[in-house]
């Protein structure tokens, strides 16, 4: 969609740091989403964070708001197979997806 | 709850056939979202519903188009005439704006994968 914008590819070995990263327009939305769809399923919510925080840490997953720059990323450690999947961020006022960024782990 | 269930899953149709794709939302979810996901486009939004009213359809490509929810628990999205260029995958979505954390959380159907011949 129009209102996000991310990279489409990204590619790390197994036990790498992943970062994908998001600009999107819309200010108004109290919650930034990062949601993960993996090969034949539908969208689920990976994590969120609140629009007043910076970042947010959960386990091995860590956001990052940049509200000025409106940019928004998320941060993978140790990445594993599993993790090969296609990244979307939204707002929770604009649910508008971009094309997201397909992440490929090579063993 | 078992979650947003589509049909059908997968869907073979030749050119200018009908197709109707169904989805039902979680019970007590008063959004309903339809969005297509193609290679070349990503995951468009193609129209969205509040307590069954369309409230936003300007993602929907043409007036082959055309999406009715006629309460709350069934909605479906029609493409007459079908043509290649429609071959995609269809997702369902829903939401509540009744608590929940965090609040807007979508929660998706499996898809319906359509081709077009």
């Amino acid at each position: 969609g129009e209102d996000v914008e991310q990279s489409l590819f990204l590619s790390v070995r197994e036990g790498d740091s992943s970062v994908i990263n998001c600009t999107y327009t819309d200010s108004s939305s109290t919650y930034l989403y990062w949601y993960k769809q993996e090969p034949g399923a539908g969208l689920q919510l990976l994590t969120y964070i609140f629009s007043n925080m910076d970042m947010k840490q959960d386990q091995r997953l860590t956001v990052l708001l940049n509200k000025k720059d409106k940019h928004l990323s998320l941060r993978i450690a140790d990445t594993q197979t599993g993790d090969s999947a296609i990244y979307f961020c939204a707002g929770e006022n604009d649910m508008r997806f971009g094309a997201g960024t397909r992440l490929t782990v090579k063993p | 709850d078992a979650g947003v269930i589509q049909s059908p899953r997968h869907e073979v149709t030749e050119m200018g056939q009908e197709v109707t794709l169904r989805c039902k939302p979680i019970s007590g979810h008063d959004y309903l979202f339809w969005y297509r996901q193609t290679m070349m486009r990503g995951l468009e939004l193609l129209i969205y519903f509040n307590n069954n009213v369309p409230i936003d359809d300007s993602g929907m490509p043409e007036d082959r188009f055309s999406a009715k929810m006629p309460n709350a628990s069934f909605s479906t999205l029609k493409i007459q005439p079908s043509e290649p260029r429609d071959s995609a995958v269809y997702f369902c979505a829903s939401s509540s704006s009744n608590g929940g954390t965090p609040p807007g959380e979508l929660f998706f159907g499996e898809g319906s994968r359509l081709t077009v011949l």
